[in-house]
């Protein structure tokens, strides 16, 4: 089975400021998709950013970028200049080729503070 | 807005009762995906559908049930609710044309509270 584990829970830093969220999965496919979805207080799941497996580039989405370690197994979110519209829980996830559901981790919950 | 819409977005019922979730998937997406996030579970994958047929299913109860009507749009059935099916619903949708993955776009969520 695919595991996707977030070991923070909760964070928290100062408006402006960078973070990085962390994220490790397990898997024995090679053709496979990581996901950060971002989960305000409106409850709607909103996209933040895709990495596909076979690409070495690390993906890129405006302040939000990600740190994809192959052989570690290891997805981090890092968000730059963060805004006080980041406060949500950030869920990281994974989809498999011919296994289409996606599996989330447990949720990183992280506060901006102005 | 992701294009994918749910109704209701509210509901609230008592326990032993039946509900009805819709989902409309983005315009030209085939597949419907449906999960459900509670406190004690985090999100969960229910059941998919493609093009009006089950592709696949996950951890989904058999009082639940669902399907994808000829328009592409989706409902899942929940019935003799109880307690712990209290949640949120989410309806996801993906183009699916096959031979790669697609990313999921996720509907606003019904909220189910079933007392």
């Amino acid at each position: 089975a695919q595991t996707v584990t977030q070991s923070q829970p909760e964070m928290s830093v100062q408006e402006a400021e960078t973070v990085t969220l962390s994220c490790t999965y397990d898997t024995s496919e090679s053709n496979y998709y990581l996901f950060w979805y971002k989960q305000p207080p409106s409850r709607q799941m909103i996209l933040v950013i895709r990495q596909e497996a076979y690409k070495q580039q690390n993906a890129t989405e405006n302040r939000f970028s990600v740190n994809f370690q192959k052989a570690a197994k290891s997805f981090s979110l890092k968000i730059s200049d963060s805004q006080l519209g980041d406060t949500a829980m950030y869920f990281c996830a994974s989809l498999y080729f011919g296994n289409e559901k996606l599996t989330f981790g447990t949720g990183t919950r992280l506060t901006i503070i102005p | 807005d992701s294009g994918v819409t749910q109704t209701p977005k509210h509901l609230i019922t008592a326990t032993g009762q039946r509900v009805t979730l819709r989902c409309s998937p983005r315009s030209g997406d085939l597949s419907v995906y449906w999960y459900q996030q509670s406190l004690d579970q985090g999100l969960q994958f229910l059941i998919q559908y493609y093009n009006g047929e089950e592709r696949a299913k996950g951890n989904i109860l058999e009082r639940f049930s669902a399907q994808q009507f000829p328009d592409l749009h989706s409902e899942l059935n929940l019935s003799s609710l109880e307690l712990g099916d209290s949640a949120l619903y989410f309806c996801a949708s993906s183009v699916d044309i096959g031979g790669a993955i697609d990313t999921q776009y996720f509907g606003p969520g019904t909220r189910l509270t079933v007392l």
